[in-house]
């Protein structure tokens, strides 16, 4: 079963340092996210493309957190800096499309600790 | 008010009981509607999509009360391997379709 590939699985930075994940969807779909979830809440939306575009990044603090996904397969977010309050899992996840029927098929995420 | 709102949990309940979990929006345009399960350190993985009419899966029954913007889940006959934390998520369609993810109710079956 084709999977939502993320890296690292987990980091640990201290603050003010840059860091980025990588995430790889499943092959054909061109909706990709970004959720960040802490510890006890469920999943928030930062990022949203459909291919390579942007869809919604309003919930994304873009003063430190850049999101590109340059080919419409791939994407990486950056943090930089961190902050201690961006400790969190950061999930990545894909859709064939923008359409209601569409599953969303979550990554394994990547667990970031910032010191 | 939060846009999706679950019952606060921890839910412990023995094998074989029947569990139920609640769970409210506050968007009228809510299009789809999802329970989701999401097991310790590990990501979320849909459990069953919410219908109007209401659905069944095996033990699990989900069902959609859109007049009182209200979603439910039982799981009937608990087993040890429920043990998990359910995420009632709601889809906004549209232009943007991205899914609003409640905080997540916690199960805990014991033997």
């Amino acid at each position: 079963e084709a999977e939502v590939a993320q890296s690292p699985r987990y980091k640990i930075t201290e603050k003010s340092q840059a860091v980025a994940f990588w995430c790889d969807p499943i092959s054909g779909h061109a909706t990709l996210y970004w959720y960040r979830q802490i510890l006890g809440q469920g999943p928030e939306l930062l990022v949203q493309f459909q291919d390579e575009s942007v869809v919604d990044d309003s919930q994304l603090p873009k003063d430190r957190f850049s999101a590109e996904r340059l080919k419409g397969v791939d994407s990486t977010l950056k943090i930089q800096p961190a902050e201690l309050g961006d400790s969190a899992m950061y999930l990545c996840a894909s859709s064939l499309a923008l359409d209601y029927f569409d599953t969303q098929y979550f990554g394994p995420g990547t667990r970031l600790t910032v010191l | 008010r939060k846009e999706v709102e679950q019952d606060p949990g921890p839910f412990n309940v023995p094998e074989g009981a029947t569990v139920a979990f609640n769970c409210t929006y506050s968007n009228s345009a809510s299009q789809s509607f999802f329970w989701y399960r999401q097991d310790c350190r590990k990501e979320p993985k849909l459990l069953m999509s919410v219908y109007s009419s209401g659905n069944e899966d095996g033990r699990f029954t989900a069902q959609l009360n859109r007049a009182s913007q209200y979603i439910s889940l039982l799981i009937r006959d608990s087993k040890l391997s429920d043990s998990a934390t359910y995420l009632c998520v709601v889809f906004h369609g549209g232009s943007q379709g991205n899914l609003i993810f409640g905080k997540g109710t916690k199960l805990s079956v014991k033997p």
